[in-house]
Formats: C-alpha cells, sequence, structure tokens
C-alpha cells in the first residue's frame, strides 16, 4: 500500500505554544489530505479536508482559526494548532487520498500524532 | 449523527477460529465502503474495501460481505492469528469522498 509520513509522532508543549504537525505521502501525489482527531475509545472524526493549492474545507464546530492547514504541495499538508490548550491534548491523524484501480479513492493513514499540552 | 455504527465494541475468538465483524449503515447514498484495522498509537491501517454493486470481496483470509437491503456489512477474518488482535474501523463513503467511521471493534485472539 500508499506509505504516508506523518511528523512527529508525540509532542508535549506549553500552554500557549502552538504546534506544527506534517503529513506527506512518500510514494503518491495526494490532491487530497484529510485531518483527523481520536479522542480515547472514540471513533475517528473528520476534521478538515486540504486540498492542494486552495483553502480547506473545515467540518462544522472546528475553529479555523485555531486549527490551521497548509497544503503547499501535492504530497505535503501541515496541520498547526494555534495557542495550543491542555483541552487540544488528542491524538491528531492526518491520511492521503489515492485513486483506487477501480475509481475508487482510498485513504492511507499516517501514524499519527499524540499532542499533549501541559 | 453516526451514519455507520459497530455495535459491538469488543470481541474475543480463539487462534484458527473465524472472527466476524459487523457494521451497520444508515445511509442509503453510501457507495464504497472499507474496513481499517488500527494498533494503539497507530494510524489505521487499509484492510479491504467493497463498492456498492458487490455483495462479496475476498483477499486472502479476509472477506467482506455486503447485504445493501440489510444496510449492512460484515467482515471475515480465518483463520484468525494473534497478530489480528487490533480495532477494526467500519468505514463507508458516497462520491464526495469523505469517511464516516464506525466507532471500532477492538477484537483479541485468545492462544
Amino acid at each position: 500500500g500508499a506509505v504516508v509520513s506523518q511528523h512527529p509522532s508525540w509532542v508535549i508543549c506549553k500552554s500557549g505554544t502552538s504546534v506544527k504537525i506534517e503529513c506527506r505521502s512518500l510514494d503518491f501525489q495526494a490532491t487530497t489530505m484529510f485531518w483527523y482527531r481520536q479522542f480515547p475509545k472514540q471513533s475517528l472524526m473528520l476534521m478538515a479536508t486540504s486540498n492542494e493549492g486552495s483553502k480547506a474545507t473545515y467540518e462544522q464546530g472546528v475553529e479555523k482559526d485555531k486549527f490551521l492547514i497548509n497544503h503547499a504541495s501535492l504530497t505535503l499538508s501541515t496541520l498547526t494548532v494555534t495557542s495550543a490548550h491542555p483541552e487540544d491534548s488528542s491524538f491528531y491523524i492526518c491520511s492521503a487520498r489515492m485513486r483506487g484501480l477501480a475509481g475508487k479513492n482510498i485513504q492511507y493513514f499516517g501514524a499519527g500524532t499524540r499532542l499533549s499540552v501541559l | 449523527d453516526q451514519q455507520v455504527k459497530q455495535n459491538s465494541p469488543s470481541l474475543s475468538v480463539q487462534e484458527g477460529r473465524i472472527s466476524i465483524l459487523n457494521c451497520d449503515y444508515t445511509n442509503s447514498m453510501f457507495d464504497y465502503f472499507l474496513w481499517y484495522k488500527k494498533y494503539p498509537a497507530e494510524g489505521p491501517t487499509f484492510l479491504i474495501s467493497i463498492s456498492s454493486i458487490k455483495d462479496k470481496n475476498e483477499d486472502g483470509r479476509f472477506t467482506v460481505f455486503l447485504n445493501k437491503s440489510a444496510k449492512h456489512l460484515s467482515l471475515h477474518i480465518v483463520p484468525s492469528q494473534p497478530g489480528d488482535s487490533a480495532v477494526y474501523f467500519c468505514a463507508a463513503t458516497k462520491n464526495d469522498y469523505k469517511l464516516s467511521f464506525g466507532a471500532g471493534t477492538t477484537v483479541t485472539v485468545r492462544a
């Protein structure tokens, strides 16, 4: 399968600081990348859809000024958690969409980033 | 509104036996369904998928069955192996490519 790299895998920061998470598709071009958040023992919650060269589309209830997304190239999307607070502590996962043989799109996921805000 | 539901939070199965995971959905517009496997502190790994025009898809030890009239799909793993112990997510999408995930089922394979 396709490889998606996510960095860093774990970050601890002080309240009020900003944290940037990178998501890269290593062996394919991803026109669309997705950012999810997962709370303990819950499913993945889609935060936003990131399209290369255009503004991200945020899901209802997700603050766009809080979670800045940049999709600068076909292989890189970044999520910046601005002025992080303890309630932002979570597991963030990115995915990249790859066109499948049948024309349907399969999302391949990064390994995730554990964010802990003190 | 949870459009994809996995009503069994956990499943325990003996090594070598069959694991059957179930998933129900409410949106009849979904046209593509996927199963992902996830280990703790890792991202989900794609396992197998099925289009709504089919009722079965098989890949090695994994088989997915789709019953459109019942809005139900299942994943069969046979034989189950210790490395299959993980959380399994069912996901569905329609043409707008956003995935809707179920809550997941934790599978434990006993030796």
